[in-house]
């Protein structure tokens, strides 16, 4: 079946530019998570997602970052006034509500702002 | 809180010999532990994990991987490597805190195999 999948899967911005980035997570998949993977930090959490609820926004870098889940399903990411230090690669990962441990992830946005 | 600590951060290896990638972790409670693989551009695929029972897992590609409690290790062994195996491996950890099983990460290990 179809995995998860992201787009767009590259984006390059100007400094201060706002973005989008999206996630289609494995249907019927409960639970979403957003990464991050830049050179500095390695892999780092984001978000979490439960259905179309935010439980744990504790990895959010800051109030420039935000998140939502529509309909159980899609998600996007969204970073306003982006600056040069959210260059990096966004994961995201869904899970099944009988397996929550098991997180699935998807090929990844890598977006560089210049 | 939880950490975890991949001890090489660049494993260079011949073709058909053995590998054996370090990880440690750092927890104050139960967790759940997991090997990832990342090839070139590609996003993460679970190799293998351990929730609970028999501490020697197996996973896909012929990995393994054993849990030491005492240690606070989760070593990921492959007792012959293919050029195909060249790629970024990363441990990680959970626990399960309300059902929200947000993964830790180590900086990653990168294995290169060279024939």
């Amino acid at each position: 079946g179809a995995g998860v999948s992201q787009s767009p899967s590259n984006k390059v911005t100007e400094k201060g530019k706002d973005v989008e980035l999206r996630c289609d997570p494995i249907s019927g998949h409960t639970a979403l998570y957003w990464y991050r993977q830049s050179l500095g930090q390695g892999l780092e959490f984001l978000i979490y997602f439960q259905g179309n609820s935010a439980p744990d926004k504790s990895g959010l870098p800051s109030d420039r970052f935000s998140a939502e889940r529509t309909g159980g399903s899609v998600s996007t990411l969204t970073i306003q006034r982006t600056q040069q230090e959210d260059s990096a690669v966004y994961l995201c990962a869904s899970s099944p509500a009988r397996v929550p441990y098991e997180q699935y992830f998807g090929p990844g946005t890598r977006l560089t702002v210049t | 809180a939880q950490s975890v600590t991949q001890l090489d951060s660049q494993v260079p290896v011949f073709e058909e010999a053995p590998v054996e990638l370090r990880c440690n972790y750092s927890s104050s409670v139960s967790v759940y532990l997991f090997w990832y693989v990342q090839y070139p551009n590609q996003g993460l695929q679970l190799l293998l994990k351990y929730l609970s029972g028999s501490t020697l897992v197996k996973g896909i590609n012929g990995f393994e991987a054993e849990f030491n409690k005492s240690q606070t290790s989760f070593h990921l062994r492959k007792p012959s490597v293919h050029i195909s195996d060249t790629a970024e491996y990363f441990c990680a950890v959970t626990n399960d805190a309300f059902n929200d099983y947000k993964l830790s990460f180590g900086a990653g290990t990168t294995v290169t195999v060279r024939a």
